[in-house]
This record gives structure tokens, sequence and C-alpha cells, in this order.
């Protein structure tokens, strides 16, 4: 099977763009969760998307949004690009449901702001 | 108070030896705990999960949990310097993900 992908792997951006990941599931997984990881932070989770809608959400402001597709497939959207945006975005794939939420993460996007 | 506690390390243990990850929670009703391996500039990688109250074995890995205390452990045998990594602990709560900040383990030749 497939694992998680996740496009672009690397991504530079200035201050006040926006930027778009994407996110293609293992196949048959219809979770996908969305985190955001900095060496001060750790991993913080963003949100969750089960079945195209948005099951969980973590603290973060209105610039981060999402969104999945029929085909599981997920993109997150980050507006109005900040300096601390910088960080390693991953999402991870599961069942998600009990007994089978075990999630596996995609390589990651770098994304860096200038 | 976090939800997921974890030492952040660095654990160092010689080659060949037991090395032992700690993890604590704070909610009760946490029904999932989960380890991951993350090496430097990577992304995690699933290790070992458990569900049930006791021991889980895969390999050299043991997972171990206590409900009751809150408390989940992960135990690798026979240490090599390839599992030198940060190790993260994380729990799921009604569909929610929640990881510690992950142990640094340093497994020295």
């Amino acid at each position: 099977k497939a694992g998680v992908t996740q496009t672009p792997r690397y991504l530079i951006k200035t201050r006040g763009q926006q930027v778009t990941l994407s996110c293609s599931p293992i196949s048959g997984h219809r979770s996908v969760s969305w985190y955001q990881q900095t060496p001060g932070q750790g991993l913080q989770f963003l949100f969750e998307y089960f079945s195209e809608t948005q099951r969980n959400k973590g603290n973060f402001p209105g610039r981060f949004s999402g969104r999945q597709f029929s085909n599981s497939r997920s993109e997150m959207n980050v507006s109005t690009l900040e300096l601390g945006d910088s960080a390693l975005y991953l999402c991870a794939s599961s069942y998600g449901t009990s007994g089978g939420d075990e999630q596996y993460f995609g390589p990651g996007t770098r994304l860096t702001v200038t | 108070q976090k939800e997921v506690e974890q030492n952040s390390g660095p654990l160092s243990v010689p080659e060949g030896a037991i090395a032992s990850l700690n993890c604590t929670y704070s909610d009760r009703g946490s029904q999932s705990f989960f380890w991951y391996r993350q090496y430097s500039g990577k992304s995690p990688e699933l290790i070992m999960f458990i569900y049930s109250n006791g021991d889980k074995e895969d390999g050299r890995f043991t997972a171990q949990l206590n409900k009751a205390s809150q408390y989940v452990s992960l135990l690798i045998r026979d240490s090599q310097p390839s599992d030198s990594a940060t190790y993260l602990c994380a729990v799921i709560n009604f569909n929610k993900f929640y990881f510690g900040s992950g142990t640094k383990l340093n497994v020295k030749p």
C-alpha cells in the first residue's frame, strides 16, 4: 500500500502571501489530520477531517483552514503568511474509527516564510 | 497541565542495553496510545500502539500501559545506534490526538 503523500515538499513564500498544501492519504483511510511542527513548540494539532467534514480543530487562528474532498484527499490553506508560520507541516491519515485510529504521517511540507 | 508529558531527555544508553521511555497522560478517558519515532529532519513513524492494560511486544519493542496510573512506557531491548531518535508518545481522546513533546534517545556505540 502506498503511504501518505504530501506536496509540495518544500516551499518558500513571503509575508502576506497565501499558501495551499496538499495531502493524499493511504488508500481506504477517511481521516486526515494536519499538524504544525516547530523546534520550540513540538507537534501542534491544526485540524482533522473525516468524510469531508471537519471533526476536530486545534487552537490556531482562522488564517489556517482546510478541506477534504470526496476521495479523502485534503488541502490546507494559510492566508496572510507571517514569519512565525515557518514550520514543517505534517499530515497524517487513519481509518478514523475506534480500533482503527492509528495515524500514519506523510513526509511533510517544509514552509519557509521570508 | 499538558495532556501528555514526556521527559525531554536526552536519554543516553550504551549499545545493547535496554532503553526505557516513559509518558504520562492527564485524561483518564484516553482510549488509545501510540509511540512514534522521529529522526531529525524526518516525519514521525508509528512503531507501536496499545489499547489495553498490560504489555504488547513487537520485536525489540515492548509497550506497557497502566490506565490506573495513567502511564505508558516503551522499552527498547538490545538498543542500537540506529535507534537514536526522538520518541513521541501520543494518546487519543474522542478522535483527537495529543502528542507529547518527545524524548530524545542517544544510543552510544
